[in-house]
């Protein structure tokens, strides 16, 4: 079964302090990796998309890295502010509909971050 | 609009009602999905729109789920004779292409409690 799991399941840390949010998957077969920040009350919203090919995507003071030979992925956040506080998301894509190039994404649980002042 | 719009933002009904949730995807794209998600986990695919032709429907949970997009770009969810398992937030998401890492634009959701 495709299946995406992240840990930790919930994280607090310090205003201006680095943390690393993680994600395994097993969803076959893989097309892409996404990580989507999820702020309380609103949709998620879309921060890197990596495909195969790729092993580090970077965006302002997130930067996410992808072994697909693990099938793991993490998501570092540098210099932390309170607006970071939010469900970080990890999404597959599996590419099943190749004719229709219907994107199937598996969603991980998330991991919710707290940044503290 | 800038970005997906959903209404309504919340909705309370009655078991066994009927309810219609209404997304008006970004102008011009061509994808839309919808996802259902509960409280504490991640969003759960429930059906897929290329224009006006629903190509996955796979993951509506019953027969009491129907989604249309007669014109190719607002889309309605509705959930009839609705049940408690049915309350949750239901994402709207749209994307400008097919291509498998187009970037997908989620709207806020709306939060359906049935009680």
């Amino acid at each position: 079964k495709n299946q995406v799991e992240q840990s930790p399941q919930s994280l607090i840390i310090l205003e201006g302090k680095n943390c690393t949010l993680q994600c395994n998957y097993t969803v076959s077969p893989f097309s892409n990796l996404r990580w989507y920040k999820q702020d309380t009350g609103r949709g998620p919203v879309s921060l890197t998309i990596m495909t195969f090919s790729e092993n580090t995507k970077s965006n302002g003071r997130y930067t996410a890295t992808l072994d697909a030979d693990t099938k793991q992925s993490s998501l570092h956040i540098t210099a932390s502010q309170l607006s970071d506080s939010a469900s970080y998301i990890c999404v597959v894509s599996a590419s099943e509909g190749w004719n229709t190039g219907f994107q199937k994404l598996v969603f991980g649980t998330g991991t919710r971050l707290l940044v503290s002042p | 609009g800038a970005g997906v719009s959903q209404s309504p933002r919340y909705k309370v009904a009655k078991r066994g009602q009927d309810v219609a949730l209404r997304c008006d995807p970004i102008s011009g794209h061509v994808s839309l999905f919808w996802y259902q998600q509960a409280l504490g986990q991640g969003p759960e695919f429930l059906t897929y729109f290329q224009n006006e032709a629903q190509l996955d429907k796979s993951g509506l949970p019953s027969d009491r789920f129907f989604a249309e997009r007669p014109e190719g770009s607002v889309s309605t969810l509705k959930i009839q004779r609705t049940q408690q398992e049915d309350s949750a937030v239901y994402l709207c998401a749209s994307s400008l292409e097919t291509r498998f890492n187009s970037p997908l634009h989620f709207g806020n959701g709306t939060r359906l409690t049935v009680t």
